[in-house]
């Protein structure tokens, strides 16, 4: 079945920088595009950013353009989010987020898999 | 960006109860809008996806319908285990935009 297991959350002062993981298994990895979502605490649901099946598309929320940086690894089935100049807004749980694969729109598909989140916790 | 507006914000209906929660986008985004449901301490989780598709193993007292701009989800008879915050979510374009969520209680 598949899974998504994120890792990498923490504390880290304002300014500082973390990089998240997603451990894929369960499905062909390289196949997939994939998305970071988060939710910051008693708040709703953010999107982040979005990387294609090869790598190759990247795109980004305008709140975190220019500081987080999406990638994967699909010879490792692992996606990643580098997170740079962290502000106390970036404070928030980080889903990684497979769609099902089927009924698309041009961009993007259902959101039918999640992981289970890494906290991540800016703060001096 | 599209916006979703999300109504009510939270509601507090009776076990059987007939539950309806509105979604509305800034613009038409066809059939191209999912609807979750989140628990506490839990990831969100797929209920209906291209406005009206349950999803497999959703209980069929879950129903969406709209096309569009405007949209509904419905619970046709609350179960206690239907307690949790519901996302409407559009997918027509980027960013991927989210409704403010509807926290669904029992009375």
């Amino acid at each position: 079945q598949v899974q998504l297991v994120e890792s990498g959350g923490g504390v880290v002062q304002p300014g500082r920088s973390l990089r998240l993981s997603c451990a894929a298994s369960g499905f062909t990895f390289s196949n997939y595009g994939i998305h970071w979502v988060r939710q910051a605490p008693g708040k709703g649901l953010e999107w982040v950013a979005l990387i294609s099946f090869d790598g190759t598309n990247k795109y980004y929320a305008d709140s975190v353009k220019d500081r987080f940086t999406i990638s994967r690894d699909n010879s490792k089935n692992t996606l990643y989010l580098q997170m740079n100049s962290l502000r106390a807004e970036d404070t928030a749980v980080y889903y990684c987020t497979k769609d099902i694969g089927s009924y698309c729109s041009p961009i993007s598909c259902p959101l039918g898999y999640w992981g289970q989140g890494t906290l991540v916790t800016v703060s001096s | 960006d599209i916006q979703m507006t999300q109504s009510p914000s939270s509601l507090s209906a009776s076990v059987g109860d007939r539950v309806t929660i509105i979604c509305q986008a800034s613009q038409d985004i066809s059939d191209y809008l999912n609807w979750y449901q989140q628990k506490p301490g839990k990831a969100p989780k797929l209920l209906i996806y291209d406005a009206s598709n349950l999803e497999i193993g959703v209980p069929s007292r879950f129903s969406g319908s709209g096309s569009g701009t405007d949209f509904t989800f419905t619970i046709s008879s609350l179960q206690p285990e239907d307690i949790a915050t519901y996302y409407c979510q559009q997918y027509d374009n980027l960013p991927l935009t989210f409704g403010g969520g509807t926290k669904v209680e029992i009375k």
